[in-house]
This record gives structure tokens, C-alpha cells and sequence, in this order.
């Protein structure tokens, strides 16, 4: 099992460019969520998917938008990238009945200049 | 507001000794409390975690205490290892939200 993967890793954008940032899990977990991690910010959360086909605003939403795709997968969209959105993102799933915890993928470090 | 606060940046606790972290909340709401351990460039791991109906909870070197009147958490590393080096996060569960502290980070020295 992989478990939670990202992609891409790194990423560098100009203001004003958009992209998406793909997220996907093997685990079968009902819940996904993406985070981005700033220096003396800690995790925020962005946006959750309790379950496949909802989603819901998190701490931090605005200037992106989220598609639940299927239960596997929860992508992240950037639409006009700017320079505050200069972060490390993480996405996280977690399954029903295993205690809340959830699992990360190793994150996405985006840059936008 | 931060609704989870790690007071403490940084910690530092010689190899074979206790360390301690803590960690306070606002919402007397939360009615879950995890930790994770995060190494640089990867994300982070669960520890262990508590429910807001316990006090206290094990798991071989690592214990965490919940005192819901103080609002307060704290986890115990005994005994303390090299390989625990790394940044901590407490973590509270709100409704279907998580609300994360900013980390400590843990160094013990060999």
C-alpha cells in the first residue's frame, strides 16, 4: 500500500497562474482533507471531504477550490495563484472507525513568485 | 484566534530522560486530542491520541494526560531517544475539523 501520495512535490508558479494539486489514497478511507503548513502557522485546515461526493470549507479557503473526484482521490485547485499561497500542502485521509487519526502524504512545496 | 496553542518552539531533553510536551486549547467542544511527529520534508505521522472522556493514555514510551478543567494536554516521552528528534503537533477534533498546535521541537541530545 502507498498510502496518501501528492504530486507533484515541487512546484514554482507565477502570480496569477493556476494549477492543481492531486491527491490519492489506497486505504478506503471515507474522509480527506488538505492542510498547508506555513513557518509558526502549523497545519490549516483548507478544505474537507467528510465522504465522497461532499465537500466542505475548512480555516483557510479562500483562493482555492476542491473537487472530490472519487473515494480515492481529492484534488486541490489554485485558480490565480498569489504569493500568500506560498506554502508546503498536505493532504490527509481518514478512515471511519480507526480513531480519528489520519494518515498524510509527504506534501507539495509550492512557490509563487 | 488559535484555538490550539503549543507555548513552547523548541525543547531540548538529554538521551535517557523524560520529555515533555504541552499543549492548551479553547474549545471545551473538542472531543478528541491527537499528536503527530513530523521529520523535515515529510508529513506528519500519528503518535498517539486521547479521547475527551479519558485522562490519560499509553502506549509503550509515550503518554499523553488530558486535564479538561485546565483546557490542557501534555505528552510524555520516557525514556527519551535520539530518534525522537523531530517537530511535535497536537491536534484537536471539532466536529468533523482538526485545529493543529504550531509544533515544538524536540531535540534530544546523545
Amino acid at each position: 500500500n502507498a498510502g496518501v501520495t501528492q504530486t507533484p512535490k515541487f512546484q514554482v508558479l507565477k502570480t496569477g497562474q493556476s494549477m492543481t494539486l492531486q491527491c490519492a489514497q489506497d486505504m478506503n478511507h471515507n474522509s480527506m482533507y488538505w492542510y498547508r503548513q506555513d513557518p509558526g502557522m502549523g497545519l490549516r485546515l483548507i478544505y474537507y471531504s467528510a465522504s465522497e461526493g461532499t465537500t466542505d470549507k475548512g480555516e483557510v479557503p479562500n483562493g482555492y477550490n476542491v473537487s472530490r473526484l472519487n473515494k480515492r482521490e481529492f484534488s486541490l485547485r489554485l485558480e490565480s495563484a498569489a504569493p500568500s499561497q506560498t506554502s508546503v500542502y498536505f493532504c490527509a485521509s481518514t478512515g471511519r472507525g480507526q480513531g480519528y487519526e489520519q494518515y498524510f502524504g509527504p506534501g507539495t512545496r509550492l512557490t509563487v513568485t | 484566534d488559535q484555538q490550539v496553542k503549543q507555548n513552547s518552539p523548541s525543547l531540548s531533553v538529554q538521551e535517557g530522560r523524560i520529555s515533555i510536551l504541552n499543549c492548551d486549547y479553547t474549545n471545551s467542544m473538542f472531543d478528541y486530542f491527537l499528536w503527530y511527529k513530523k521529520y523535515p520534508a515529510e508529513g506528519p505521522t500519528f503518535l498517539i491520541s486521547i479521547s475527551s472522556i479519558k485522562d490519560k493514555n499509553e502506549d509503550g514510551r509515550f503518554t499523553v494526560f488530558l486535564n479538561k478543567s485546565a483546557k490542557h494536554l501534555s505528552l510524555h516521552i520516557v525514556p527519551s531517544q535520539p530518534g525522537d528528534s523531530a517537530v511535535y503537533f497536537c491536534a484537536a477534533k471539532g466536529g468533523n475539523q482538526f485545529y493543529f498546535g504550531t509544533g515544538t521541537s524536540l531535540t534530544v541530545i546523545p
